[in-house]
């Protein structure tokens, strides 16, 4: 089946510690996204790609890093200058052709905790 | 940007139709309203989506008032697997849309 797949599902992490999140998606679509959602909140963009090696910041990107060296992967990486970076993180794609972009496919999400 | 602007909550009783509105009152000519859902802990869900015209499809009909400055999805027989916080986008139409999720409706669905 089609989809986007996040691993790991729940994610623990130590005060300083850098961790990744796995986003992959078998949709062939080219844009991908990361939001972050705080309990009780709506979704933040963190990151976006429209195309395979670019990426451009969203309005909450500083202590995060992405990388998309392929079509079908998009991981984000929270490093420890993300001050608050416990949260439930949705990686999503969609399609974008000639100016046109679809509605957002989403996966099943990764939830941070940091100890 | 088009904001939109939707009620924090709503009840609806299970079997009955929910109708869950949004504003949108600074939509430009042709930008999309889109409807998501997101079931507790898990990612959204797309419903819907329109320009000017209603649209109807197996999950909910979206009414898009004439002059489209708001809109009603609308779950013809709501169950309780509908209980869910409700979100209403208008992307932002620079050179790619970006989705932004604002605090949506929780809708209760109650036996």
């Amino acid at each position: 089946d089609g989809g986007i797949t996040q691993s790991p599902k729940y994610l623990f992490r130590k005060e300083g510690q850098n961790v990744t999140l796995s986003c992959e998606q078998n949709l062939n679509h080219d844009a991908m996204y990361w939001y972050r959602q705080d309990p009780g909140q709506g979704l933040r963009l963190i990151y976006y790609s429209q195309i395979v090696n670019d990426f451009q910041k969203g309005d909450i990107a500083e202590g995060y890093s992405v990388s998309r060296e392929k079509k079908e992967s998009f991981p984000l990486t929270v490093t420890s200058a993300q001050k608050n970076p416990t949260a439930f993180y949705l990686c999503a794609s969609s399609i974008s052709s000639g100016g046109y972009t679809g509605e957002l496919f989403f996966g099943e999400g990764s939830r941070l905790t940091v100890l | 940007d088009a904001k939109t602007t939707q009620p924090p909550s709503m009840d609806c009783a299970e079997g009955r139709a929910a109708n869950l509105p949004c504003n949108h009152s600074t939509i430009s000519g042709n930008e999309y309203v889109y409807w998501y859902r997101q079931i507790h802990s898990q990612g959204p869900q797309y419903i819907i989506h329109g320009l000017k015209n209603n649209e109807t499809n197996e999950m909910a009909s979206l009414i898009i008032t004439e002059d489209r400055k708001s809109s009603t999805l609308i779950l013809p027989h709501a169950t309780l697997r509908d209980t869910a916080v409700y979100y209403c986008i208008v992307p932002r139409r620079v050179s790619f849309n970006k989705f932004y999720f604002g605090s949506g409706t929780k809708l209760n669905v109650k036996p």
